[in-house]
């Protein structure tokens, strides 16, 4: 079974400074696939950056970097240089790639992040 | 751009009615999901189907059906309404590779009373 925890219900950061998102996975697959995802709060999801198992450098997509430690199984987001519009839900995700997990994807709690001007 | 449509947007219903929540997409993925989404415990698989024709249960299939009415339409089922299925319900899809994101329709907000 795949377990995904997010332990930051929410989180507050000034604009223009950087933030960490944490999240930690749990899986006996060994290939997998970690997402996050943005949930503004008109509801929608927005897919934000991928890092596959097997990829040997950390996944960036712009301001959005994830720092990725396969031996701690952490797969935590960085956002760079807050912007107001970045206030909202943001999920950790995991795919399995084999098995009865292929395809499904499991989803953490959810942090909510807050930035003040 | 359509991606993945969801209908209705909004809906109300009344413990005990019946009503399917409608998913198509247009992206010619052959994946298909429905999640439901609740306070404070993020998204949990409904239903998925893999291939048209195929459906299996995700984590939280009770109380649901599902059809793969073809390759674009996967639609789910409340047989019988109950309060315990007041949520949001996304419908996502993807190609079935391993770094391919899932893309989600708007959401359903069901309310039963």
């Amino acid at each position: 079974a795949q377990k995904i925890t997010q332990t930051q219900p929410g989180m507050f950061v000034q604009e223009k400074e950087a933030v960490t998102l944490d999240c930690t996975y749990d899986t006996s697959d060994p290939s997998y696939g970690l997402f996050w995802y943005k949930q503004p709060s008109s509801g929608e999801m927005i897919f934000l950056i991928y890092q596959g198992s097997y990829d040997q450098q950390n996944a960036t997509e712009g301001r959005y970097s994830l720092n990725f430690q396969k031996a701690r199984k952490s797969a935590n987001l960085v956002i760079s240089a807050s912007q107001l519009g970045d206030s909202a839900m943001y999920f950790c995700a995991m795919r399995g790639a084999g098995g009865t997990s292929y395809g499904k994807l499991t989803f953490g709690q959810g942090t909510i992040l807050t930035v003040h001007p | 751009n359509a991606g993945v449509t969801q209908t209705p947007k909004f809906q109300v219903l009344k413990t005990g009615q019946s009503m399917t929540l409608q998913c198509a997409q247009d992206m010619n993925h052959n994946s298909m999901y429905w999640y439901r989404q609740d306070p404070g415990m993020g998204l949990r698989l409904i239903y998925y189907s893999a291939s048209e024709g195929t459906t299996d249960k995700g984590e939280v299939p009770n109380g649901y059906n599902v059809s793969r009415l073809n390759k674009r339409e996967f639609s789910l089922r409340l047989e019988s309404a109950a309060p315990s299925q007041t949520s949001v319900y996304f419908c996502a899809s993807n190609w079935d590779r391993a770094n391919q994101p899932q893309h989600f329709g708007d959401g359903t907000r069901l309310s039963i009373l």
